[in-house]
């Protein structure tokens, strides 16, 4: 499947500072797909991405796909302390029916 | 609308040992999707069940199997555990092969001591 690298593994804001993670590709990606995962839970969808340049919202948070289709983004404005959790990018593979996850960025908010 | 249950929650078994999980898949759901998480990194993609059958596996050895049912949930089998099997299990459940987004079960967690 398609391999994906996430950055920064680890990160310490201080709520109310935004938080930015990136997920990068050396192939063209046909879609990314982003997950949060609560600290003892599980992975919960949060969006898909399949178009070049897209960009969708989700109140604080931004999702961005590369126009080359090669990296992707969240970003999460104000962080509050209900945003602590491990984001996953993962690419979806139709004809492997796989999802292949990234490594995760860790998001730790300080109150 | 039932999310994706899985059961048991936690579980520890001895090495050499087998185990089996189980999952029931989202209302309207009728593929089911097995990933393994080892502590600090992403999910790994284990087997894919559609219409009773193994449509797809990751790289996991024989001794990971499973079954889907008729009424779409489905099992996890592995035989012989190692101590590397200790792990959470996600089954994700999706209508189709899930390119709108799968959702997760809270998973099973395995400790092989």
């Amino acid at each position: 499947g398609q391999q994906v690298m996430q950055i920064p593994q680890y990160q310490h804001v201080q709520e109310g500072e935004d938080f930015t993670t990136y997920c990068n590709s050396s192939t063209t990606l046909s879609n990314i797909q982003w997950y949060k995962q609560r600290p003892g839970g599980h992975p919960v969808f949060l969006i898909q991405l399949v178009k070049s340049g897209e960009v969708k919202k989700q109140k604080r948070l931004t999702f961005q796909f590369g126009e080359a289709k090669k990296n992707s983004s969240l970003h999460i404005t104000a962080t509050q302390t209900t945003d602590v959790g491990t984001y996953f990018c993962a690419v979806f593979s139709g004809s492997a029916r796989q999802l292949t996850f990234g490594s995760g960025t860790q998001l730790t908010v300080l109150p | 609308d039932a999310g994706v249950t899985q059961s048991p929650t936690h579980l520890i078994k001895t090495r050499g040992q087998q185990v089996t999980l189980r999952c029931s898949p989202k209302s309207g759901h009728d593929t089911v999707s097995w990933y393994q998480q080892a502590l600090g990194q992403g999910p790994q993609f284990i087997f894919q069940y559609y219409e009773e059958e193994e449509r797809q596996r990751g790289n996991f050895p024989d001794r990971f199997s499973g079954h889907q049912f008729p009424n779409y949930s489905s099992e996890l089998n592995v035989n012989a555990l190692l101590l590397g099997d200790s792990a959470l299990y996600l089954c994700a459940s999706s209508r189709g092969t899930g390119n709108y987004g799968y959702t997760f079960g809270s998973g099973t967690r395995l400790t092989v001591v």
